[in-house]
């Protein structure tokens, strides 16, 4: 079965700090896969995606995400965490047939 | 650049009267349309999707329904609410030239059955 799996229910970073938002998938092919992040009362906001070459995504407001194919994981990454960045964090993957799944999603805290 | 518009941004609505919600995208044209549901701030249910005029997809049964009047136009509908209606509704567009279908999203409707 074709799904999307964020494991952490929350993540708490201290300002500063890199963050990591953690994703694993399960897709038949090759995976399209996506970022977004949903600020309170908002809808989500498109941050980067994976299509095929570089592991190493890089995204709007200074996220990255890693792409680990052996490890069926695409974990979102920050170098140095910001107040701001508190949000909701979706990881998605297309399926095909005009269909996205989006994973459960990841409440990030990055605390002063 | 495109946009993508939802409204109305907040609704409360007695259980049992009708529901129309209405999403436009500008600066494209023959978009693909996405109707979700994200119960209390969390995952997303894709309700329904259109990839040209009255064309529908339904992914869910239940007592809500969809149509595409226009190129830019999608509206969610019901003609009687149920309290388990309540919910934050978000449309999305994406451009049938992206291979990835990558979705950008309006600002949603939050629905409250009373």
């Amino acid at each position: 079965a074709q799904s999307v799996a964020q494991p952490e229910d929350q993540v708490n970073v201290a300002e500063g700090n890199p963050l990591t938002v953690k994703c694993t998938y399960s897709v038949s092919g090759n995976p399209y896969l996506f970022w977004y992040v949903q600020y309170p009362n908002r809808g989500l906001q498109f941050l980067l995606k994976y299509i095929t070459g570089d592991n190493l995504v890089k995204g709007s407001y200074g996220f990255e995400a890693e792409f680990n194919k052996s490890q069926t994981s695409f974990h979102l990454k920050k170098p140095s965490a910001l107040v701001s960045d508190s949000a909701l964090y979706f990881c998605a993957v297309r399926v095909g047939g005009f269909k996205t799944i989006f994973g459960a999603g990841t409440r990030l805290f990055v605390k002063a | 650049s495109q946009t993508i518009h939802q409204w109305p941004a907040t609704l409360v609505q007695p259980v049992g009267s009708p529901l129309s919600l209405e999403c436009t995208v500008e600066g494209t044209s023959n978009p693909n349309l996405y109707w979700y549901r994200q119960a209390a701030g969390r995952g997303l249910q894709l309700l329904f999707y259109s990839v040209g005029i009255g064309q529908i997809s339904s992914e869910v049964p239940q007592n809500l329904s969809a149509s595409r009047p226009q190129d830019r136009q999608f509206i969610l509908s019901s003609k009687k609410l149920l309290l388990s209606d309540s919910s934050f509704y978000l449309c999305a567009w994406s451009s049938p030239t992206d291979v990835q279908e990558t979705q950008y999203f309006g600002p949603g409707t939050r629905l409250l059955v009373l």
